[in-house]
């Protein structure tokens, strides 16, 4: 059974960075057969699809548009996690983030539990 | 605005049969498919339907999903008080190359 663990702080700053971690078990980051996401969800925004990462042979990443400039997704195979970083973040990034697996059916199928995070001065 | 659209809310009696549409577009309905999410207060959302129409191993068949076009929907047959929740389409969309959502629909049992 796959589970991811979120963890980081709830709390950030307007023009600070934004960190979670996503520690997976059950699999591999560096599976051959899956893709990691972070997708966040707000009242305003809705679910919203961020970025992913993802082992084919070599390391891909991916961002979504509304955060390409402002974020960085990285995997890390010696603990079995991959990170979010979102830069220069503002009152409009409070939301409950999400990690999320897409499986060998390419759809997303196991999410953490969420962290919600209040970018507040 | 969400890139797939969902009506807001839905509503029905238990026992009843209750539908809930999704619409699309091309860069997404068009060769990809569809999954669909039930999220209960405080959690986060759960699969519910993969592949258009798949239900994930523990889903209870009261739920099926379907998929012409550039739009889907979701059937609840047989509701029941536990379905009261939020239920979101997804699917990948080749042209932002990315996951796209629609906003959620609210289901209510009367």
């Amino acid at each position: 059974q796959v589970q991811l663990q979120q963890s980081g702080p709830g709390l950030v700053k307007p023009s600070q960075t934004l960190s979670l971690t996503c520690a997976i078990s059950g699999d591999s980051v560096s599976s051959n057969s899956a893709a990691w996401n972070w997708i966040r969800q707000s009242p305003s925004r809705g679910l919203e699809w961020l970025g992913r990462t993802y082992y084919r042979s070599k390391w891909y990443i991916g961002y979504g548009v509304s955060v390409k400039s402002r974020i960085t997704i990285n995997p890390d195979t010696s603990k079995n996690q991959f990170s979010l970083q979102l830069n220069s973040v503002t009152p409009e990034d409070t939301a409950v983030y999400y990690c999320a697996r897409t499986g060998e059916t390419g759809d997303v199928d196991y999410w953490g539990q969420g962290t919600l995070v209040t970018v507040s001065s | 605005q969400s890139v797939l659209t969902q009506p807001p809310s839905a509503s029905g009696t238990p026992g009843q049969r209750v539908t809930i549409s999704c619409s699309g577009s091309s860069p997404n309905f068009g060769r990809n498919a569809v999954s669909w999410f039930q999220q209960l207060p405080g959690t986060a959302p759960k699969l519910l339907i993969y592949r258009n129409s798949h239900r994930p191993s523990g889903v209870p068949d009261r739920f099926s999903g379907s998929k012409s076009g550039t739009s889907a929907s979701l059937a609840i047959s047989g509701l029941q008080s536990e379905d009261e929740a939020d239920f979101y389409c997804a699917a990948w969309d080749d042209s932002l190359n990315g996951w796209v959502f629609g906003g959620g629909t609210r289901v209510t049992v009367l």
